[in-house]
């Protein structure tokens, strides 16, 4: 069964450093998606992206966020000058635009120190 | 605004028993609600979801039922077994892109 799947699985950072989160969606979606989980707090929305574009984004996906897909396969999550509460899980996720339905990545754990 | 969130942060069940996690949302606009699973150390795995023109959805072992009048969304498990042990959200969309979550329901199953 096809999945998302998501490198590192865990990503320790300085203060201030960038990181870049990378996801493979499946592979026939069009619709990409990135949220962010504090640890014991609900899944919080970031970003969608489609058509090469963002569709929309929270008020969490601020400047120091951005998102691309470079290639045909990776879509990738920036964080430019990371900061200590970025810390968090972060999930990819792609969309089958016929049935709504998202599917999930495993996550990227990123620990800013 | 928009809010999706339940009402009770843990629920504990007997194996063999039956599960019901109860979820209410305030946007009178949402069409699409989800249920999802979440393991520890694992990214939210769907389960079921419903649209807005229906009350009630039956998968395999689960069976969501909404009632659009008070605005409630409830998931129900039968025969719990211990491999649903987990947390559990509802998420709502409205149309757009952006995928609402509530707060989690962690379901202990006791053997």
């Amino acid at each position: 069964e096809p999945e998302v799947t998501q490198t590192p699985s865990h990503q320790v950072t300085q203060m201030g450093q960038e990181v870049i989160l990378r996801c493979v969606p499946i592979s026939n979606h069009l619709y990409f998606y990135w949220y962010r989980q504090i640890l014991g707090q609900k899944v919080e929305f970031l970003v969608s992206f489609y058509n090469n574009e963002i569709s929309e984004k929270s008020e969490i996906f601020d400047d120091q966020f951005s998102v691309e897909r470079p290639d045909g396969s990776n879509f990738t999550l920036k964080i430019r000058s990371t900061k200590l509460e970025d810390s968090a899980m972060y999930f990819c996720a792609s969309e089958d635009r016929t049935t709504d339905t998202q599917y999930f990545g495993p996550g990227t754990r990123l620990t800013v120190l | 605004g928009e809010s999706v969130g339940l009402h009770l942060p843990t629920l504990s069940v007997q194996e063999g028993d039956n599960s019901i996690i109860n979820c209410a949302y305030s946007n009178s606009a949402s069409d699409y609600f989800i249920w999802y699973k979440q393991e520890s150390g694992k990214g939210p795995q769907f389960i079921i979801d419903i649209r807005s023109n229906m009350d009630k959805r039956q998968g395999q072992r689960v069976t969501v039922l909404l009632n659009k009048t008070v605005k409630h969304l409830s998931l129900q498990i039968a025969a719990t077994q211990p491999g649903d042990s987990a947390v559990y959200f509802c998420a709502e969309k409205s149309g757009g892109f952006k995928t609402i979550f509530g707060a989690g329901t962690r379901l202990f199953v006791k053997a």
